[in-house]
């Protein structure tokens, strides 16, 4: 699976948008782009994946460059419950049941009133 | 609510102790995944459960074992604990998976380890 690369650090002011970019240099034809966030210790949350077209959900957009080396997450409102860590992660779907994510560090969004 | 329910949500205990760790994974959900997140750490992957069968492996000690019963629910079995084992467990769950689109995960809410 391709290898991520994250921000580790970010500041949104509440309400306005999120931008939260991810850089996947590596990421193969098959694979997809997933993103996860996890508030402070919780289980982590689903949010959006994408295979290469943009995505979009009550939750956020997900911009998929045209190369597919790197995705952008968009909260389009952030409010303060959206500070969390935030993980972008790559994965192919596999023969049968086998799939495992591999995660970095994540980007660290802090929404500020 | 995710769906996935795990217990303990809290554990103390000393080295050189066994723990055993549950997870209920969401309904109709067949496969139960694995993780530990050390101190600031992200995620680490240990073991995939498919219907009752082991379906892949990541950095899983020897000193840890896993199941998945016929009810669906996992255990995770910690032995001989180490200090270095303290950490968040998560288990996650996913519907069937689809061969050509994958699905999300669903966590639960994890079960908090410390070893003293």
């Amino acid at each position: 699976d391709a290898k991520t690369t994250q921000p580790p650090s970010m500041d949104c002011a509440e309400g306005r948008a999120a931008n939260l970019p991810c850089n996947h240099s590596t990421i193969s034809g098959n694979e997809y782009v997933y993103w996860y966030r996890q508030i402070h210790s919780q289980g982590p949350q689903y949010i959006i994946h994408g295979l290469k077209n943009n995505e979009t959900n009550e939750m956020a957009s997900l911009i998929i460059t045209e190369d597919r080396k790197s995705s952008t997450l968009i909260l389009p409102h952030a409010t303060l419950r959206d500070t969390a860590v935030y993980y972008c992660i790559v994965s192919s779907p596999r023969a049968g049941n086998n799939r495992k994510l591999i995660w970095g560090l994540g980007t660290s969004l802090a929404v500020n009133p | 609510d995710s769906g996935v329910t795990q217990t303990p949500k809290h554990l103390i205990t000393a080295t050189g102790q066994r723990v055993t760790l549950r997870c209920s994974p969401r309904s109709g959900d067949l496969s139960v995944y694995w993780y530990q997140q050390s101190l600031d750490q992200g995620l680490q992957f240990l073991i995939q459960y498919y219907n009752g069968e082991e379906r892949a492996k990541g950095n899983i000690l020897e000193r840890f074992s896993a199941q998945q019963f016929p009810d669906l629910h996992s255990e995770l079995n910690l032995s001989s604990l180490e200090l270095g084992d303290s950490a968040l467990y998560f288990c996650a769950s996913s519907v069937v998976e689809y061969r050509e689109v994958p699905g999300e995960l669903f966590f639960g809410e994890g079960s908090r380890l410390t070893v003293l």
